[in-house]
C-alpha cells in the first residue's frame, strides 16, 4: 500500500488498552473539527465529529473532547482492536460556508497483540 | 466508499505528457474536493467544486485545472504532468447544507517518470 508519512508519530498499545490520540489545531476561529482513520491502501474513512459550540462527542467506542481554551483535540478509543491500527487523520473547518477541511499530518497507531 | 468511484486507480505517465483523473458519485453531493497525499505533507487541498461549474482553487493549486459538467463526476487535469506531482490523489464529497463530512474514494497513485 502507499506511504502515508515516512516520520509520522505513533502511538504504539496493547491490545485491549484505550488509545488517546492528540491533535494541535492552530486557527482559533475554527468551528468544525473531524476525525478520520486511514488504512494502507485506501481513502481515509470518517470516524467522528464535533463542532465548536460542544466540547466532547460519543461515538461507538470512541470519544473526541475539544479544548478551545488551548486549541486542542482528543481521539479516545476504547479498549483497542487489532483492525484499529492505522492512521489518524484530525481537520479543522473555520467559517461553515466555507466547506473546506484543513487537515493534520497524522498519527499512526499500532496494536500489539 | 460511501457510492464514490476514481478511475483510474494506478497510473504511470511520463513528464510532459497531459493526465487526466476522473472521480464520479451516486450520492448527488453538491461539493467533490481533489486532494493530494505525500508523505510528510497528509493530505492537501487541490480544488474542490461547490456546484455544477462551479470551482475554486484550494491550496496546491498550480499546475492543475478542474471541471465539472454534471453533479456526478468531477474531473482533475494535470496539463502537463511533472515528477513533483507524483502523488496519490484522493477526491472527496461532501453534502453540504450544513453538513460538513468529507466522505473519500479509493484513491488514484500516480508517478510522473
Amino acid at each position: 500500500g502507499e506511504s502515508v508519512g515516512l516520520h509520522l508519530p505513533t502511538l504504539s498499545v496493547q491490545e485491549g488498552d484505550n488509545s488517546i490520540i492528540n491533535c494541535a489545531y492552530s486557527n482559533s476561529a475554527s468551528d468544525y473539527f473531524i476525525w478520520y482513520k486511514q488504512e494502507s491502501g485506501k481513502g481515509p474513512q470518517f470516524i467522528i465529529d464535533i463542532r465548536s459550540n460542544m466540547d466532547k462527542r460519543q461515538g461507538q467506542r470512541v470519544t473526541v473532547l475539544l479544548n478551545k481554551t488551548v486549541k486542542h483535540l482528543s481521539l479516545q478509543i476504547a479498549a483497542t482492536q487489532p483492525g484499529d491500527s492505522a492512521v489518524y487523520f484530525c481537520a479543522e473547518m473555520s467559517g461553515g460556508s466555507s466547506y473546506k477541511l484543513i487537515f493534520g499530518s497524522g498519527t499512526r497507531l499500532l496494536v500489539r497483540p | 466508499d460511501a457510492g464514490i468511484t476514481q478511475s483510474p486507480r494506478h497510473k504511470v505517465t511520463e513528464t510532459g505528457t497531459p493526465v487526466t483523473l476522473r472521480c464520479h458519485q451516486t450520492e448527488n453531493h453538491r461539493y467533490m474536493y481533489w486532494y493530494r497525499q505525500d508523505p510528510g505533507h497528509g493530505l492537501r487541498l487541490i480544488h474542490y467544486s461547490y456546484g455544477v461549474k462551479d470551482t475554486d482553487k484550494g491550496e496546491v493549486s498550480d499546475g492543475y485545472s478542474v471541471s465539472r459538467s454534471k453533479t456526478e463526476d468531477f474531473l482533475l487535469t494535470l496539463e502537463s504532468a511533472t515528477s513533483s506531482q507524483t502523488s496519490v490523489y484522493f477526491c472527496a464529497i461532501s453534502e453540504g447544507q450544513g453538513a460538513y463530512e468529507q466522505y473519500f474514494g479509493p484513491g488514484t497513485r500516480l508517478t510522473v517518470t
